[in-house]
């Protein structure tokens, strides 16, 4: 099975910070890899697929980038309703195994 | 408007089985995959497995193998996931998410739906 990290585990940001979470996989998934965003109590709302497209409806203020086995998710300019917890997620090969999660919360 | 509406929360005693129900509701139910992601209090996101609701194919993670099923009845877009011979460590919140093409693009996802197993 695909392993995926993300660093950092967990970040403080303030409203208009540039965030950058990292994503890497154990082995090349080419650009099969997706973003979540998950808040406390909800079920995980998708943000990014293909390592870089933006799902329909989703800020532009999200962007993300890479390939291979590294990946970057960047929110430009953080907005209060952007602190949760961020998720990648490998869709190259079965089982399509989840990052453990980054948490942004407010500094 | 796509939804995905998931029973209601279960508790379980060790050893039982649990059915958690997904009904599919505002697109062609057969043309998508529905897969299953639980999170455990305070864990992130695990996936379970897949199912294709165009011809019942699956394909589990290998931990749950001989304990989990996942079936589809067509006839009410509905997506069904067991998992027998519970364990503490199954309680969970259970996702299905509708999957878009061979990569499952997991683009709308269902409530959730508490599992609790405890004696």
């Amino acid at each position: 099975d695909i392993q995926m990290t993300q660093s950092p585990s967990s970040l403080s940001a303030s409203v208009g910070d540039r965030v950058t979470i990292t994503c890497r996989a154990s082995q090349s998934i080419s650009s099969y890899l997706n973003w979540y965003q998950q808040k406390p109590g909800k079920a995980p709302k998708f943000l990014i697929y293909s390592a870089s497209s933006l799902q329909s409806g989703v800020p532009s203020r999200f962007s993300g980038s890479g390939s291979g086995t590294d990946f970057t998710l960047t929110i430009s300019s953080l907005q209060p309703e952007d602190f949760a917890t961020y998720y990648c997620q490998q869709s190259y090969s079965a089982p399509f195994t989840f990052g453990p999660g980054t948490k942004v919360d407010i500094k | 408007q796509v939804q995905l509406v998931q029973s209601g929360a279960e508790v379980k005693k060790p050893g039982a089985s649990v059915r958690v129900s997904c009904k599919a509701s505002g697109y062609t139910f057969t043309s998508y995959g529905i897969t299953w992601v639980r999170q455990a209090p305070g864990q992130g996101l695990e996936w379970m497995g897949w199912i294709s609701a165009h011809n019942g194919d699956t394909k589990y993670v290998q931990k749950l193998q001989g304990r989990v099923t996942m079936t589809t009845d067509t006839s009410t877009s509905t997506v069904y996931m067991e998992l027998r011979s519970l364990i503490s460590d199954d309680t969970a919140v259970y996702y299905c998410a509708r999957g878009l093409g061979e990569h499952q693009l997991l683009d709308y996802w269902g409530q959730g739906t508490l599992v609790t197993v405890s004696s």
